[in-house]
């Protein structure tokens, strides 16, 4: 099994465009997540999905819109890219969002604003 | 809202001997999971072991160990006999395990220790 695919693995962007992340799991696990990691600032939750057609804002939302396309699918985009932005960004995912099963990430979008 | 920290930026231990990585919590939720995930330096992101709020023991696996004080809100990481694969990133994170509230199903980090272990 793949586990949790995330697409591009590295991307640099120009201040103002915009682009979206693709993540998706084979899991069927319902509850999806992304973040960003920023050094000395651990990851911080951008958005949370609890089930399949429910999103919700987590720690650092602003700059970024979700969509949970289906059980499998979760991808983040950014309208108007900004230097701020530059982070590494993973996606997980988990059985279920009160469950106490670990959560499974993918291996990371190093993303350059530019 | 739920807060994990980590004090120690950095740590370093001597190849064979065991090393405590601190995490400290704070919650309202009544029943909550804690975990801790390694992080080499290529980047994925590795759990290691999980400990429930109701757990009445400690958690163990292999060479970790969660030193689990509910009344002191704190979960530290213990490692037995390092190994210098163990150089790595460590986070601390927690999630509530109850439906309802604001942090329902949201799994928070800490900021993370970074761990050298020497030859």
């Amino acid at each position: 099994n793949a586990g949790v695919t995330q697409t591009p693995k590295f991307q640099v962007l120009k201040t103002g465009q915009s682009m979206t992340l693709q993540c998706a799991q084979d899991m069927n696990h319902n509850s999806m997540y992304w973040y960003r990691q920023d050094p000395g600032m651990g990851l911080r939750l951008i958005y949370y999905s609890a089930s399949e057609g429910t999103t919700d804002k987590g720690e650092v939302p602003n700059g970024y819109n979700v969509s949970r396309l289906n059980k499998r699918e979760f991808s983040l985009r950014l309208e108007s890219a900004a230097p701020s932005q530059t982070s590494v960004y993973f996606c997980a995912s988990s059985e279920r969002g009160d469950a106490d099963t670990e959560a499974f990430f993918g291996q990371g979008t190093r993303l350059t604003v530019v | 809202a739920q807060k994990i920290t980590q004090t120690q930026p950095g740590m370093f231990v001597q190849e064979k001997e065991a090393v405590t990585l601190d995490c400290t919590y704070d919650t309202s939720d009544p029943s909550y999971g804690l975990f801790w995930y390694k992080q080499p330096s290529s980047g994925e992101m590795i759990f290691l072991i999980y400990q429930g709020s109701y757990d009445q023991q400690n958690a163990t696996e292999g060479r970790y160990s969660l030193n689990f004080q509910k009344a002191r809100k704190s979960a530290n990481l213990v490692i037995s006999a390092s190994q210098l694969g163990d150089s790595a990133m460590y986070f601390c994170a927690m999630r509530p395990l109850n439906a309802g509230g604001t942090s329902y199903g949201k799994l928070t980090f800490g900021q993370g220790t970074i761990l050298t272990v020497h030859p």
